[in-house]
């Protein structure tokens, strides 16, 4: 069975960071690209971030281009986001999702983790 | 980048109806469009890709059709494990930019 599970979520001060992980197992973590998408309280889905099979090709949502950064270790089974200059806008409860086979182009999300919480407030 | 408007918002149906969400992206999008469930508290729930295909496990009474910029969701008779909300979502932009619709809520009336 498919597992994601997420964790690093807490409360911040705006402008600080926190890097975000998302243990994986049931798959063969190196052949799929991955994903991180964010909900705010009570709002809809936002895509975030993607990175292929191998860290060679990365895409970000305009909204956190230049302060976040997507990562990923495959001998850990294991995908990062590292998080800089928060700010309350990402509010949010933070997902990593299973994407397509190799690239992060042309995916649907299968399946998401339980999601972690980032709080951005003084 | 590709917007993504959901209708209705919200929906108010009884157990065994037949209920249709709508999808609409601002340009063509080729099929290139999923269908989420999400129930509160959990995570979404992947239930159709490539605007038509049904997920393995999924079951049938979920349908889904549409071509160019507008597609459906359609459940065939609704079951109470179903009152949730529904997200479409679509993978065609270049660079790629996923992009969601606002979420239809589906209540029981």
């Amino acid at each position: 069975e498919v597992q994601l599970v997420e964790s690093g979520g807490g409360l911040v001060q705006p402008g600080r960071s926190l890097r975000l992980s998302c243990a994986a197992s049931g798959f063969t973590f190196d052949d799929y690209a991955m994903h991180w998408v964010r909900q705010a309280p009570g709002k809809g889905l936002e895509w975030v971030s993607g990175i292929s099979w191998n860290s060679g090709s990365i895409g970000y949502a305009d909204s956190v281009k230049g302060r976040f950064t997507i990562s990923r270790d495959n001998a850990k089974n294991s995908l990062y986001l590292q998080m800089n200059s928060l700010r309350a806008e990402d509010t949010a409860l933070y997902y990593c999702a299973k994407g397509g086979f190799l690239e992060w182009l042309q995916n649907w999300f299968d399946p998401w983790g339980q999601g972690t919480l980032v709080t951005v407030s003084s | 980048d590709i917007q993504m408007t959901q209708s209705p918002s919200s929906l108010s149906a009884s157990v065994g109806d037949r209920v249709t969400i709508t999808c609409r992206a601002s340009q063509g999008i080729s099929n290139s469009l999923a269908w989420y469930q999400q129930k509160p508290g959990k995570a979404p729930k992947l239930l159709l890709y490539a605007a038509s295909r049904l997920e393995s496990g999924v079951p049938s009474r979920f349908s889904g059709s549409g071509s160019g910029t507008d597609y459906t969701l359609t459940i065939s008779s609704l079951q109470p494990e179903d009152f949730a909300t529904y997200y479409c979502q679509q993978y065609y932009s270049t660079p790629p930019m996923y992009t969601f619709g606002q979420g239809t809520k589906l209540e029981i009336k």
